[in-house]
This record gives C-alpha cells, structure tokens and sequence, in this order.
C-alpha cells in the first residue's frame, strides 16, 4: 500500500519550453503533497507544499511563476516547469501525505529526471 | 534552525560486515528522526523513524539506529551488509512547529563489496 507514481520519469525537453510533471496517489487519499528537487549527488531540497482544492506554498527562493503547482484531486498533483532553461535540469521528486495523517510520514514518488537542452 | 549533517558522503563496506552510517542533527526542539533510503530508479523508502519513544529504533531490512541526545546524534547501523543494501541513504530531521518540514541530510552513498 501507500504507492505513489510519477509521470514520466525522465523528458527531455528545449529550452523556453513547458513541462509538466505528474504525481499520483494510486491507492490513497493525500490532502497534501510535497515537491523537491534533488540536484546530482546533492539532498532533496523542498520546493512547495501543495494542498488540494488550495494555492500551493513555495519555500523561500522558489519562484511560483516559474513552478506551477496545482493539486485539483485528492490523488494528483502536477509540477509544471514553465520556460525551462538548462539550470531548471533536475530530479524532481513528489511525496504525498495520507489523508488525516502527520506530514512527517510521506510516501515518495520515484522521481522524474528532467533535461533541458 | 533545524540541520541534520551526514558524517560521511561515502562508505564502502564488505558484505557480512557491520554498517555504520553517521548522522547528527541540530534542532532547538524535540525533533522527529528519520533514516530513508534511495535505491536507483525507485521512490524514497522510509526504513525507520524516531518520535521521542524508545531511543533504540528497529527499521526494516535488519536496519536500526539509537538517539543520543546527548551526543545530537542518530547513527545507523546494521550487522551484516548484504549486496542489497547498495543505495543512498538520508538522514531526515523535522520538528512538530505546527508544520511538519522534513529537512534532509545531504546522503551517504553505501556501497557493498563482494
């Protein structure tokens, strides 16, 4: 139980382009999902917190016009890298949080390896 | 401010030998531990957690780790490595200040040698 895909799991894509990025709770309830980005041989780093049926909260230094989050569903979230530049190259990893749960218990996404060229 | 500090970005170990993964952390309140582990290709898996009961924490996979307070510290340990236990590994840290944040160490690559 508590599985959490993402979609894909690696694009490759131009620069100036968008890319969205999904995460889905496939057997769960999540009111709240997370979105970090892990750069190669570094930690994960929180990007936003995303709470369904409401605007998402970045972490300071995250620009929210270029990180589009929307949680629509309980079971989906998507990260949408607007006008991607090779600096925005990434893993960028989701984990969502059981319905009526403590956000320190996160099930987390395999992750989705973005390049940009 | 909360950190967590991984000792060692690598370590290599024998497989059937003991494995010692350091981790310390800074937290002005009580803090909620956690060891995660990143296997290539697959979702974070959590392998143990701390939250202020029992200082010694058995995870899955053979895997535990002690909180000494006094020594800010939440080591990871095994007894015999196995070929399996290849991956990265995160000590975690967050605190109950109305918002759960988990604040990630920056990983130890464990890798194990025939």
């Amino acid at each position: 139980g508590a599985v959490v895909s993402q979609h894909p799991s690696w694009v490759i894509c131009k620069s100036g382009t968008s890319v969205k990025i999904e995460c889905r709770s496939l057997d769960f309830q999540a009111t709240t999902m997370f979105w970090y980005r892990q750069f190669p041989k570094q930690s994960l780093m929180l990007m936003a917190t995303s709470n369904e049926g409401s605007k998402a909260t970045y972490e300071q230094g995250v620009e929210k016009d270029k990180f589009l989050i929307n949680h629509a569903s309980l079971t989906l979230s998507t990260l949408t890298v607007t006008s991607a530049h090779p600096e925005d190259s990434s893993f960028y990893i989701c984990s969502a949080v059981l319905a009526g749960g403590s956000t320190d218990t996160q099930y987390f996404g395999p992750g989705t390896r973005l390049t940009v060229l | 401010a909360q950190s967590v500090t991984q000792l060692d970005s690598h370590v290599s170990v024998s497989e059937g030998t003991p494995v010692l993964l350091r981790c310390n952390y800074s937290s002005s309140y009580s803090p909620s531990l956690f060891w995660y582990v990143q296997h290539p290709n697959k979702g974070l898996q959590l392998l143990l957690k701390y939250t202020s009961a029992a200082t010694l924490v058995k995870g899955i996979n053979g895997f535990e780790a002690e909180f000494k307070k006094s020594e800010t510290s939440f080591h990871l340990t095994k007894p015999s490595a196995h070929m399996s236990d290849a991956a990265e590994y995160f000590c975690v840290v967050t605190f109950s200040g109305g918002y759960n944040k988990l604040i990630f160490g920056a990983g130890t690559r464990l890798a194990v040698h025939p």
